[in-house]
């Protein structure tokens, strides 16, 4: 079984730029998380989708939005790129279900801004 | 606010030498603490799901157990090869701010030189 698969593996922009990073989650899970892992600051929670509408938010601003396609895939945008935006982004994804959701992480998207 | 502070912040290991992992949580309706691991620019692993207080779950070398309180990862004669990060994350009940994302703790670095 395929697992979360994420593109690209790396991207570099300036300051001032836009991002889009994109994931796959594993076949039937319907939800698809984002997380910020910055040096030092640990995993931080950005966005979750289900079912193509968006569930929930972490404290982030505005310039960090998202989409969830009809095929459950994912779309992480960041607009207007800050130094401090250098991070591995991660995509996770879980079937919602009664009781725990385990979610399951893919190899992430290297994020550096120049 | 969820909390999650996990400890040692770093633990050195000689191979064989048995030893456990510390996961202290505040949560507002425990929907379920998750272990992973992660190595160095990968993603994180799932290892473990816990939800009731006495759980314990079980996978080659490690084994996990839960409390209202706290969760613990033993590591019973490690290898060199379980060298890495080890997170622990919790999922708040649904309802809240907090619902559907993982609030993660710091990490633990486990190295075991052999």
């Amino acid at each position: 079984e395929a697992g979360v698969t994420q593109s690209p593996t790396h991207l570099i922009k300036t300051r001032g730029q836009q991002a889009t990073l994109r994931c796959s989650p594993i076949s039937g899970h319907t939800s698809v998380y984002w997380y910020q892992q910055a040096l030092g600051l640990g995993l931080q929670f950005l966005l979750w989708y289900d079912e193509g509408e968006e569930r929930n938010r972490g404290n982030f601003p505005p310039r960090f939005s998202g989409r969830q396609f009809p095929n459950y895939s994912s779309e992480l945008n960041v607009n207007a790129l800050e130094l401090e935006d250098s991070a591995l982004y991660l995509c996770a994804s879980s079937l919602i279900r009664r009781g725990p959701d385990t979610q399951y992480f893919g190899p992430g998207t290297r994020l550096t801004v120049l | 606010e969820d909390q999650v502070t996990q400890s040692p912040e770093a633990l050195r290991l000689q191979e064989g030498e048995s030893s456990s992992l510390n996961c202290s949580y505040t949560v507002s309706g425990l929907r379920g603490l998750f272990w992973y691991r992660q190595d160095p620019g990968k993603g994180p692993e799932f290892l473990f799901t816990l939800y009731s207080a006495g759980e314990e779950k079980e996978k080659e070398r490690l084994k996990a157990t839960l409390t209202k309180k706290e969760s613990f990862l033993h590591i019973t004669a490690p290898k060199p090869e379980d060298s890495a990060t080890y997170l622990c994350a919790v999922q708040a009940g649904a309802g809240g701010t907090s619902y559907g994302k993982l609030t993660f703790g710091q990490g633990t670095i486990l190295t075991v030189h052999p």
